[in-house]
């Protein structure tokens, strides 16, 4: 079966220090990746997803950045975090084929910056 | 621009009442419309509908979709504590785009 990691769970960071967030997914090859954003009270805000390895779409410009090194690994970045990037931040999965768009969710990282 | 609305923001009821959770569209490009619950952490998946008027059901929970007149309802009979969660509809259209959510409180 397949199964999706992220850590940490919980981040407390300064103001202009750097962030790294990772996501590896189990069981399965060949995912689509996708790092949401959920701030208090909001939706979840898609920030990029990828489709293979070193293929990333931004989906809103922002003080963040991804990368996909290998298959099943997703990395969030931020070279200087704003207060603004605190937030829940949830990575996701899902298969390629067809119209079937279910998205399988890992734990999230609770990221406060201070 | 793509949007999905959620209503009510939130819900407070007792165990053993029925919840209607609603959700509309407006997307370019509509494949299909999810139902998760999210408790603490991760969402977890309950529906997929892409076709009008075909109920979904899960238990105590159901859902249908109206591509006519763009919206969906999840229904959750005889509540329980358990059901006490945020209910987030999703949009398919290449991506999806989420609402902002339902609260639901189930007290005792």
């Amino acid at each position: 079966s397949q199964t999706i990691h992220q850590w940490p769970a919980t981040l407390v960071q300064p103001v202009g220090s750097p962030l790294s967030l990772e996501c590896t997914v189990e069981g399965t090859s060949n995912p689509n990746l996708y790092w949401y954003r959920q701030a208090a009270g909001r939706g979840l805000q898609l920030l990029f997803y990828s489709v293979g390895i070193g293929q990333i779409s931004s989906e809103v410009p922002q003080n963040l950045s991804a990368s996909r090194p290998q298959d099943r690994q997703f990395i969030l970045s931020s070279k200087k975090l704003l207060l603004s990037d605190s937030g829940f931040y949830l990575c996701a999965w899902s298969g390629r084929a067809g119209v079937s768009h279910e998205q399988y969710f890992g734990p999230g990282t609770r990221l406060t910056v201070t | 621009e793509d949007k999905v609305v959620q209503s009510p923001l939130s819900l407070v009821v007792h165990e053993g009442d029925t919840v209607t959770l609603n959700c509309s569209y407006e997307v370019t490009n509509f494949r299909s419309l999810l139902w998760y619950k999210q408790e603490k952490k991760a969402p977890t998946f309950l529906f997929m509908l892409t076709s009008s008027g075909i109920e979904k059901k899960s238990g105590r929970l159901s859902s249908i979709l109206d591509k006519k007149e763009l919206f969906s309802i999840l229904n959750i009979t005889a509540t329980q504590t358990g059901d006490s969660a945020v209910y987030l509809c999703a949009v398919n259209t290449d991506k999806l785009i989420f609402g902002t959510g339902t609260r639901l409180q189930v007290f005792p």
